[in-house]
C-alpha cells in the first residue's frame, strides 16, 4: 500500500479556491487515489476518486499528473462549512486503500 | 434509504471490562469495516468483513475481535479494556469491498 504525505493543516478564506496536495511517491500501477472529508464527531464522507488526469464532480476536482506521484484535491469557492479534515488514500481498486487513512489535512475556513 | 447505524452511540466502561459494539449497514451492503479514531493516532483500520468472512485485519491486539452475521450486521468486541482503548469507533459499509464506503456516526467509548 502506497504511503501518503499531506500537510497537517491549512487555512483559507471564504470564497477562495483551496488546493490540498497529497504526495504518494510509491503509488503502484493498479492504485487509485481517493479523498474523504470528515467533520467533527462524524464519520468520513467520500469526496472523489480518480486514477489519472482530472476528475470532477459536483463538490470537487481531483488533479493527477502523468507520473501519478502526487494528486491535488481542489475545492472551489470554499465556505465556512468546508472546515473539516481531508484524507488522501491510495491503494488498489479492490478496496485495500481504505486500510490506511493517515492523519489527514485539517482545513480551516475563515470568514 | 437509511444510513449506517451504530449502537450504542456513547459508552463508559472501566478497565478490565469487555464491550460489544454493533453496526447495521445500509440495506443491501455486504461489506463492513471497522475503524478506531483517536486524537493521537488518527483513523486506524481494525478489520473488514464481507459475506460473513473477515477479509482483512489491521494491526491491533487479539483483544479486538469482530464478526458479521448473515444479514450483514456486524459486531466488534473488545475484551479486557485498557485506558488507551478510549476512542471513537466507526463502522463503514459498502456494497462490495471495492465500492464507496459510507460511515456511521460512531460509538464513543470511554474507559475509566
Amino acid at each position: 500500500l502506497a504511503k501518503t504525505t499531506q500537510p497537517i493543516s491549512m487555512d483559507s478564506y471564504e470564497g477562495q479556491e483551496v488546493n490540498i496536495t497529497c504526495s504518494h511517491n510509491n503509488i503502484a500501477t493498479n492504485d487509485y487515489i481517493t479523498w474523504y472529508q470528515q467533520f467533527p464527531s462524524q464519520g468520513p464522507r467520500f469526496i472523489i476518486q480518480g486514477y489519472k488526469t482530472k476528475v470532477t464532480n459536483e463538490v470537487a476536482s481531483l488533479f493527477i499528473p502523468a507520473d501519478r506521484k502526487s494528486s491535488t484535491l481542489s475545492l472551489p469557492r470554499v465556505s465556512l462549512s468546508d472546515t473539516a479534515v481531508y484524507y488522501c488514500l491510495v491503494g488498489e481498486a479492490s478496496g485495500t486503500y481504505k486500510y490506511i487513512f493517515g492523519t489527514g489535512t485539517r482545513l480551516k475556513v475563515l470568514a | 434509504k437509511a444510513g449506517v447505524t451504530q449502537t450504542p452511540r456513547y459508552l463508559i466502561k472501566t478497565r478490565g471490562q469487555q464491550v460489544t459494539l454493533s453496526c447495521s449497514p445500509i440495506s443491501g451492503h455486504r461489506s463492513v469495516s471497522w475503524y478506531q479514531q483517536t486524537p493521537g493516532q488518527g483513523l486506524q483500520f481494525l478489520f473488514e468483513y464481507f459475506s460473513e468472512t473477515q477479509r482483512n485485519k489491521g494491526n491491533f491486539p487479539g483483544r479486538f475481535s469482530g464478526r458479521q452475521f448473515s444479514n450483514s450486521r456486524s459486531e466488534m468486541n473488545v475484551s479486557t479494556l485498557e485506558l488507551g482503548d478510549s476512542a471513537l469507533y466507526l463502522c463503514a459499509s459498502s456494497a462490495a469491498p471495492s465500492d464507496e464506503q459510507f460511515f456511521g456516526p460512531g460509538t464513543r467509548l470511554t474507559v475509566l
